[in-house]
């Protein structure tokens, strides 16, 4: 059972447009929330990370929002660009163990 | 700036045989992971090790082996190989919670 729920599986964006990708948990232990970009081939490559004490955090054109009470978080990629097409990764870890529990994954495009 | 790197990149294995999968973290992380990532699919953590001591394990096969060395690399050895273990095996390494991850290797059991 996935402790941390993903969607959608796939996504297609116009160049320019929003990607969004969501995740929801249910282990209230988790405390700290990465995403990852990974392209075929390749090692996941740390995105942005948030932790539950800050409701949004926002790094050039990627932006974590994060809702304690409903358990969720979402990346929103602003300006998409084809060079963004890749899977990404939503993950958590508790305090208490270091290693990520990932998501499914989200296959972005994002057409020209 | 230094990354992880894992070798070899490729590995072709025929069934029942032995891999040995190697990792250097990157300098001052305290903590190395190992994660297996079939197609299509979701890294699944294996092993980990905080500064040397075997810290949690994951869903690793009792086939399956890892260490950590004095010079802080680690080494996945697997056994008895089996069709079912072909996939990317990642390595990584964090320092205060981010992990970095190598470009993995690619096992194919044949």
């Amino acid at each position: 059972q996935q402790q941390v729920k993903q969607s959608p599986q796939s996504l297609i964006v116009q160049k320019g447009g929003i990607s969004i990708i969501n995740c929801a948990y249910e282990n209230t232990a988790f405390d700290y929330f990465p995403w990852y970009q990974q392209f075929p081939g390749k090692g996941p490559a740390l995105l942005i990370a948030i932790r539950p004490d800050v409701s949004e955090k926002k790094e050039g054109r990627f932006t974590i929002s994060f809702n304690k009470s409903a358990k969720q978080f979402s990346l929103h990629i602003m300006d998409s660009q084809p060079g963004d097409s890749a899977t990404y990764f939503c993950a958590a870890t508790p305090g208490s163990a270091r290693q990520l529990t990932f998501g499914s994954g989200t296959q972005l495009t994002v057409l020209p | 700036a230094a990354g992880v790197i894992q070798s070899p990149r490729h590995l072709i294995k025929e069934k029942r045989e032995t891999a040995t999968l190697k990792c250097y973290p990157i300098p001052r992380h305290d903590t190395v992971y190992w994660y297996q990532q079939g197609p299509g699919q979701d890294p699944q953590f294996l092993i980990s090790f905080y500064e040397k001591m075997q810290s949690d394990k994951g869903s690793i096969p009792d086939r399956f082996s890892a260490q950590q060395f004095s010079d802080y690399h680690s080494e996945l050895n697997m056994s008895s190989l089996e069709l079912g273990d072909s996939a990317l095996y990642f390595c990584a390494s964090s320092f205060n919670r981010e992990s970095t991850f190598g470009s993995g290797t690619r096992l194919t059991v044949v």
